[in-house]
């Protein structure tokens, strides 16, 4: 069965400095993969989405995300953090088994420092 | 805006009440879903609806109850609920029938649940 850790719970960074949130997933298949942001008491909203196209994906508001096979992660990635960065964020992952299911990590919240 | 709207926005009920709460999406698309989002736990899934059809029903207690009147409106009626269901409840669709490996969600911002 699929599968998404998120290895941080929180991760804490200084406004202008690099994020990293780190995703590793287990499949079967090859994957579709998703990273989705929710903002406090907001829905869920897209940032960017791998389908087996190219393997460094560019999203929503800077970030972007590297498909790495050999070590099934799928780390999501800024160069400079902005304070309106602070969220959670959840890595997704999505079988080529025909599913309908959305596997959703349990989420790492980002703080931003002033 | 995802263009997925949910309401009400907040909704505090007692567990003798019948509530319910209503998703609408004017996207296009057929497939349509509720999350139950807790505390310090991962989404859930708890229903699937794929052109009207409930495809999935995730070991979901009978106390809610799905209801898909057509492609554009799902709704999931309340009663008799617990303290432990106070969640946020998020409805999504999906493009196309739902299936597509490369098909992502797309979010409401949810109904704070909150039984006393």
């Amino acid at each position: 069965a699929q599968s998404v850790t998120q290895l941080d719970s929180h991760v804490s960074v200084s406004e202008g400095t690099p994020v990293l949130l780190r995703c590793n997933y287990s499949s079967s298949y090859s994957p579709s993969l998703f990273w989705y942001v929710q903002h406090p008491n907001k829905g869920l909203q897209l940032l960017l989405k791998y389908t087996s196209a190219a393997t460094l994906v560019k999203g929503i508001n800077g970030f972007e995300a590297e498909f790495k096979k050999s070590e099934t992660s799928f780390h999501l990635t800024k160069p400079s953090a902005h304070m309106s960065d602070a969220a959670e964020y959840f890595c997704v992952v999505r079988e080529m088994d025909s599913s309908y299911k959305l596997i959703f990590g349990s989420g790492t919240r980002l703080l931003v420092r002033p | 805006e995802t263009g997925v709207t949910q309401t009400p926005r907040h909704l505090v009920m007692g567990m003798t009440n019948k509530k319910s709460l209503k998703c609408e999406q004017h996207l296009g698309h057929n497939a349509m879903y509720w999350y139950k989002q807790s505390a310090k736990k991962p989404l859930e899934l708890m229903f699937v609806y794929s052109l009207e059809e409930r495809v999935e029903n995730n070991s979901v207690p009978s106390r809610f109850s799905p209801e898909c009147p057509n492609s554009s409106h799902l709704f999931l009626h309340l009663h008799t609920l617990q303290p432990e269901d106070s969640a946020l409840y998020l409805c999504a669709s999906s493009p196309g029938d739902g299936f597509a490996i490369e098909t992502e969600a797309f979010f409401g911002q949810g109904t704070r649940l909150t039984v006393v």
